[in-house]
């Protein structure tokens, strides 16, 4: 069966430093997203991407994040300057048509020490 | 504003018995869908079951049932036969078209411990 896949599954990072999490969407998916769930607290959304650009984001998707498709396969979520409070559970996820069909990847744990 | 409310933060259960885990939701959308999610100490995100809001009959998947209340907002999980293996978070979630997009909205969750 397809998957997402997102590399690394743990990254620790210093603070202030940036970091790159890299996912790559089931390949005839067209929509792209990321959803972030801080340590025993629920899982949120992030952005959507389609069509090489941002279709929706959060208030959470503030300055330090963005997103890329640098190629026909990767999908990117950076963040800047990496805060203590940005250490969470990051998922990818992606959908064919843009519809209820998600898949998510099986996330990068993301620390900053 | 689209809310999801997990009022059960813990649960257990003895393997082999049934238990339901509840969930209400609060929308002024008329088309959206409806998903449990099984989280287990991996962290992966694992689809357990989803209802489309249009179709009244409840779905299934092997042990697990959903009864669904449209009117109440009410989205419960029934998990039969329970076994060592159903040990694990489980999220309720919503999901509606955004501004062009499809997303969700989950619950705070329900830690299930299935016992020996």
């Amino acid at each position: 069966e397809p998957e997402v896949t997102q590399t690394p599954s743990h990254q620790v990072t210093q603070m202030g430093q940036e970091v790159i999490l890299r996912c790559v969407p089931i390949s005839n998916h067209l929509y792209f997203y990321w959803y972030r769930q801080i340590l025993g607290q629920k899982v949120e959304f992030l952005v959507s991407f389609y069509n090489n650009e941002i279709s929706e984001k959060s208030e959470i998707f503030d300055d330090q994040f963005s997103v890329e498709r640098p190629d026909g396969s990767n999908f990117t979520l950076k963040i800047r300057s990496t805060k203590l409070e940005d250490s969470a559970m990051y998922f990818c996820a992606s959908s064919e048509l843009g519809t209820y069909g998600y898949t998510f990847g099986s996330g990068t744990r993301l620390t900053v020490v | 504003a689209q809310t999801v409310t997990q009022s059960q933060p813990e649960m257990s259960v003895q393997e082999a018995e049934t238990v339901t885990l509840s969930c209400t939701y609060d929308t002024s959308e008329s088309n959206y869908y409806l998903f449990w999610y099984k989280q287990p100490p991996s962290r992966q995100m694992i689809l357990v079951i989803r209802q489309e809001a249009y179709k009244q009959q409840n779905a299934t998947e092997n042990r697990f049932s959903v009864n669904f209340q449209k009117a109440a907002k009410s989205f419960s999980l029934k998990i039969s036969d329970s076994q060592l293996g159903d040990t694990a978070m489980y999220f309720c979630a919503f999901m509606f078209l955004g501004s062009g997009t499809y997303k969700y909205i989950f619950g705070t969750g329900t830690r299930l411990k299935v016992l020996a």
